[in-house]
């Protein structure tokens, strides 16, 4: 089945320690996006990648950095995390043509900071 | 600036019938999206409207009013397993999701 796969479900860093979360896609999308979701909060958006055109939302923290090698990959590095970054990290992808142009979700990846 | 109102959390019975609202203010639309949400786990696809009037998919049906910047999500025939957040997502000028807060919908039998 076609699918957006997240690797890991559950990551634990220590304050500080750099750390790169994965999604992979089998849907061929043209667009990956980034969400951070709090508890009981909207998933707020980190950064999209139409293709390779990279676009960062303007309140993203620097902290927050991504990389799309190819169209199946996509990853967010934090390269210092704080206790505040601690979140669900949520990978979307979309066609990015007409219509609906629903996203369709991996199943997240729960960041623990310590 | 951009913003999407929906309750906080509702309570209903199971085998009843729920409504969600949603009001929204957003630059640009290109359509409002539910998404459901169990705990823990990622948003999934529910409906999509893009013109006013009322979309049907099985127990779910979602509705529109562009004029009035509102939608609604209704729930038929409520089951303990539709327990979850509902989530409001309007597509803005430049298909971006604005995303509302979510409605915890909490079932009790």
């Amino acid at each position: 089945d076609a699918m957006v796969i997240q690797n890991p479900r559950y990551q634990v860093t220590q304050f500080g320690k750099p750390v790169t979360l994965s999604c992979s896609q089998t849907l061929n999308h043209n667009v990956m996006y980034w969400y951070q979701q709090k508890s009981s909060q909207a998933p707020k958006l980190l950064f999209h990648y139409y293709d390779k055109d990279f676009n960062n939302e303007a309140d993203t923290p620097d902290n927050f950095q991504s990389r799309r090698p190819n169209t199946s990959f996509c990853f967010l590095d934090i390269r210092s995390p704080g206790l505040g970054d601690a979140a669900m990290y949520l990978c979307a992808t979309s066609t990015g043509t007409g219509g609906p142009n629903e996203q369709y979700f991996g199943p997240g990846t729960r960041l623990t900071v310590t | 600036g951009q913003n999407i109102d929906q309750p906080t959390e509702m309570t209903a019975t199971e085998g009843a019938i729920v409504q969600i609202n949603c009001t929204y203010q957003t630059s640009g639309f290109n359509g409002l999206f539910w998404y459901q949400q169990h705990a823990g786990e990622a948003p999934t696809f529910l409906s999509y409207n893009v013109l006013d009037g009322l979309e049907e998919k099985g127990r779910f049906s979602s509705f529109l009013s562009r004029s009035k910047g509102y939608s609604y999500l209704l729930l038929k025939e409520l089951q303990m397993k539709d327990s979850a957040s509902y989530l409001c997502a309007v597509s803005d000028s430049n298909y971006q999701l604005i995303w509302g807060a979510g409605t915890k919908l909490i079932i009790k039998p």
